[in-house]
């Protein structure tokens, strides 16, 4: 059974922090990961992929990878109370088909 | 918008009913997938479909029979539906389904609740 965890959170930080969530996966033959975002009542949202390890940034975002202690996490500089929402995290390995995280949720107050 | 549409996007019916979830992509995809989402759950695939053929279905009951009569449009048709089943349904995207670097990309749901 492929897993992805998740800590559901909620995870508080001040605006203007940086927010820091975790995922990690049990398929070592995972290659390809990625961050959605879900605003409650929504679709999630795709806004970050990765699938080398290290850094990717994009905007105020920053995925890191590290498949050697299999996890991976996704870093929001200068967080904004827009960015509260629950984040998602699905893996892809050999199979086609992505395996979601439960998500956490972040809440970002004023 | 992600050029995903999904109708109904809300739905109340009985258990004796039968209803059908309609999605409707504009992005040239040739994989659309059904998943489904309850609280405190992660996301559940149900069923895959690339270009029109059913590659996965995940030990869906029988009371969800998909149907995929061409690359742009999906259906979930529902009957005798159980309360447990009250959940939100949402239908992706890809331009393809193997690749490990391919993007899913999710309609808005449709709000699901079964009486």
């Amino acid at each position: 059974q492929k897993e992805v965890e998740q800590n559901s959170g909620p995870l508080s930080v001040p605006e203007g922090a940086i927010a820091s969530l975790n995922c990690t996966y049990s398929d070592r033959g995972s290659q390809s990961f990625f961050w959605y975002r879900q605003y409650s009542g929504k679709s999630p949202e795709l806004i970050m992929f990765i699938y080398s390890n290290g850094d990717k940034e994009d905007g105020r975002f920053t995925a890191q990878l590290n498949k050697a202690s299999q996890y991976v996490s996704l870093l929001i500089r200068d967080s904004q109370p827009s960015d509260s929402a629950t984040y998602l995290c699905a893996v892809r390995g050999g199979s086609y088909i992505p395996t979601f995280g439960r998500g956490t949720s972040l809440i970002v107050h004023p | 918008e992600t050029g995903v549409t999904q109708t109904p996007r809300h739905l109340v019916m009985g258990m004796t009913n039968k209803k059908s979830l309609k999605c409707e992509q504009h992005l040239g995809h040739n994989a659309m997938y059904w998943y489904k989402q309850s609280a405190k759950k992660p996301l559940e695939l149900m069923f895959v479909y690339n270009f029109k053929e059913q590659t996965e279905n995940n030990s869906v009951p029988s009371r969800f029979s998909p149907e995929c009569p061409n690359s742009s449009h999906l259906f979930l048709h529902l009957h005798t539906l159980q309360p447990e089943d009250s959940a939100l349904y949402l239908c992706a995207s890809s331009r393809e389904v193997a690749g490990a670097q391919e993007t899913q990309y999710f309609g808005p749901g449709t709000r699901l609740l079964v009486l």
